[in-house]
């Protein structure tokens, strides 16, 4: 059982925005601890998509954004298409000095 | 572009040894970190363990008594070995390359930059 919490699915249709929640605790994100995001296409291995709450590696679209208040973070996708149709998981430190990945949630692109 | 690529068995026996080596190309796998996930069927990831190039390591403590992962720089391939598997251990392995930075509050943290494609290990007789 994962310290970081995702909803199982969120879904939205094409050109919506939606947000998937990370929610951990103050032994995690709330310590200060940052978050990342990975992008997992169907039958594909994860991507880097958001590294450091908000950074951007090259090449990942500026229509995903990342954001960390308090004990969550969020990652927010603008202008959904059909290729964003994934499943995004989260990932931080703990300080019960483990990793992480939340438990994933699959984006469904109505 | 770096470029990670696992190889080994699909398919291990119960109580067997999974082994499995992870190939980095497009890059030195020195003055890097380099970890091993699992994803088992239809569900989330799972971090296992990582090597530092020089050796040093570290694994999920719920794995560590039957995790060894082990560096040859010569090769620039890293491996996995897990022991007396069972039918939980079935998965998808994925080889990654783990950078890891210092934060003046919180210490060292990380993510993973670069993922192999995976391979499915199943674990039957």
């Amino acid at each position: 059982q994962s310290v970081l919490t995702q909803p199982p699915s969120v879904s939205g249709a094409p050109g919506q925005r939606v947000t998937i929640s990370c929610t951990g605790s103050s032994s995690n994100i709330g310590a200060g601890y940052d978050v990342h995001w990975y992008q997992q296409l169907p039958g594909t291995a994860p991507k880097l998509l958001i590294y450091g709450n908000s950074n951007r590696p090259s090449g990942v679209p500026d229509r995903f954004s990342g954001s960390k208040s308090g004990t969550s973070a969020s990652l927010a996708i603008t202008g959904l298409q059909a290729e964003d149709e994934a499943d995004y998981y989260c990932q931080s430190y703990d300080s019960s000095l483990s990793g992480w990945f939340g438990g994933g949630t699959k984006l469904t692109v109505l | 572009q770096v470029q990670l690529q696992e190889s080994g068995p699909g398919l291990v026996k119960p109580s067997e040894t999974l082994s499995l080596t992870c190939t980095v190309s497009g890059g030195s796998i020195s003055s890097y970190y380099w970890s091993w996930i699992r994803q088992p069927p239809g569900k989330g990831l799972e971090w296992i363990g990582y090597i530092y190039y020089s050796g040093s390591t570290n694994y999920n403590p719920s794995l560590k008594s039957r995790v060894t992962i082990s560096v040859d720089t010569s090769k620039n391939q890293f491996s996995l070995k897990l022991s007396s598997v069972t039918a939980a251990d079935t998965a998808v392995y994925y080889c990654a390359r783990r950078i890891e930075y210092y934060d003046i509050l919180t210490g060292y943290q990380y993510y993973f930059d670069y993922w192999g494609q995976g391979t499915l290990v199943t674990v039957s007789s």
